[in-house]
């Protein structure tokens, strides 16, 4: 069953703290996506990589950055968690080209205190 | 820039058809697709249709597409308790295999026994 892992479902964080985020695909997929997910605002996508050690910005990427070491990991990093960064966090993979249905993970729910 | 508009929530009664409506700006793209979060879930991809079709069928679900107006709406027939879940539009945009897809708020869909 082929699937988009999330290493935490839920994680409480201090202000301040250094946080990382896991994702890891089993599909070979060339793509990846970090997005969060706050009631009334959809989704709103924080950085997305076409391919390894690539990534590009999204909508919202201040206080985030990424890594994607290989092909299927791509990890997001809050350098200094604040409270306003509490949320839900979606990561998604899928192929390259113009059919490019997303394969969505479980979530990470983080609360920042 | 791009943009997908949904209404935020629809309630039905159980047995009945529910009608999901959608619009999006980018009349150029290639895909169009309807995902659905159940609760505490990440999305999952329900069903997609190409612009160059109007109407795609699956059992229960139906989408329709109308590129003019860049209308696009899902219809649940027969809808149950089951079906009670968030359910965005998305889009992919321009002409570009790696333009990431644009998502809806998403429409919170409750149904009543």
């Amino acid at each position: 069953d082929v699937k988009v892992t999330q290493s935490s479902r839920y994680l409480v964080k201090r202000t301040g703290e250094k946080v990382f985020l896991e994702c890891v695909q089993d599909m070979d997929h060339e793509n990846m996506f970090w997005y969060r997910q706050d009631p009334g605002l959809g989704l709103r996508l924080i950085y997305f990589s076409y391919d390894v050690k690539m990534k590009e910005k999204g909508d919202i990427p201040e206080g985030y950055s990424v890594s994607r070491e290989k092909k299927e990991r791509f990890s997001l990093i809050l350098e200094s968690a604040s409270t306003n960064q509490t949320s839900m966090y979606l990561c998604a993979s899928s192929r390259g080209g113009r059919s490019r249905g997303y394969t969505f993970g479980s979530g990470t729910r983080l609360t920042v205190v | 820039g791009e943009d997908v508009e949904q209404s935020l929530f629809l309630s039905v009664r159980e047995g009945d058809s529910s009608v999901i409506n959608c619009t999006y700006t980018d009349s150029s793209s290639t895909y169009l697709y309807w995902y659905k979060q159940e609760p505490g879930a990440g999305l999952q991809l329900l069903t997609y249709i190409f612009s160059n079709m109007d109407m795609k069928q699956d059992q229960r679900l139906t989408v329709l597409l109308n590129k003019k107006d860049k209308h696009l709406s899902l219809r649940i027939a027969d809808t149950q308790t089951g079906d009670s879940a968030i359910y965005f539009c998305a889009e992919s945009p321009r002409n570009s295999g790696n333009t990431p897809l644009v998502f809806g708020k998403g429409t919170r869909l409750s149904v009543i026994a």
